[in-house]
């Protein structure tokens, strides 16, 4: 099973600020089969970004992923304030499709 | 447009059992593999199941393995997963989501609550 660690825990920043994010993997992430997800309070997951790098349908631009191999990450370039809330990467290279514990970016 | 509504959540005993369903619309469902993820309250993600398009392939987390069984039914639109033996450790909102690689379309969930 790949392990996915993310960091920080929380965020805590202003609006118009820079997130990054962090998630990294016990285990090599082939293809960079890597997902990020937000998740506001209340409501079910969005798909941010898949294949590590790539915007899903309607995100803005400010999201972007970067990353390969073990090591990934989520930069929101200027925060909004409708994107404080908690993000997920996800993997899913294996059958297993694990999930990182999240990352709450709140404001500061 | 896509649309994953689950259903069947509610309050059971320990030992329990309980069979959520998730109605699909808005796509060609017997197209696509389809997850269940669930999330105890105040807690991350956790992935659970995933089925194939066709019903054939079927993958379970080793929390629920033998215990929860996971089926469709591609003339109905329909997705649903079977649990049997419940635990206090079961309790979660469960989501269903569309598998295209990645979980591109999440429906909002059913709370499963297990209680002695």
């Amino acid at each position: 099973e790949i392990v996915l660690t993310q960091s920080p825990g929380t965020l805590s920043l202003s609006p118009g600020e820079r997130a990054t994010l962090s998630c990294r993997a016990s285990l090599s992430v082939s293809n960079n089969y890597l997902a990020w997800y937000q998740q506001k309070p209340g409501q079910a997951p969005r798909l941010l970004i898949y294949g590590a790098s790539s915007r899903a349908t309607g995100i803005p631009d400010r999201f972007s992923g970067s990353g390969s191999g073990t090591d990934f990450t989520l930069t929101i370039s200027r925060l909004e304030p409708e994107d404080f809330a908690v993000y997920y990467c996800q993997q899913y290279v294996t059958s297993g499709k694990t999930f990182g514990q999240g990352t709450k970016v709140d404001i500061k | 447009q896509v649309q994953l509504v689950e259903s069947g959540g509610g309050v059971v005993k320990t030992g329990g059992s309980l069979r959520l369903s998730c109605a699909a619309s808005g796509f060609t469902f017997s197209g696509y593999y389809m997850s269940w993820i669930r999330q105890a309250p105040g807690k991350g993600l956790e992935w659970v199941s995933y089925i194939s398009n066709s019903g054939d392939i079927i993958y379970y987390a080793d929390s629920v393995k033998g215990r929860f069984t996971m089926s469709r039914d591609n003339a109905k639109n329909s997705l649903y997963l079977q649990m049997n033996s419940l635990r206090a450790e079961d309790t979660a909102v469960y989501y269903c989501a569309r598998e295209n690689w990645s979980l591109d379309y999440w429906g909002q969930g059913t709370l499963v609550t297990v209680s002695s």
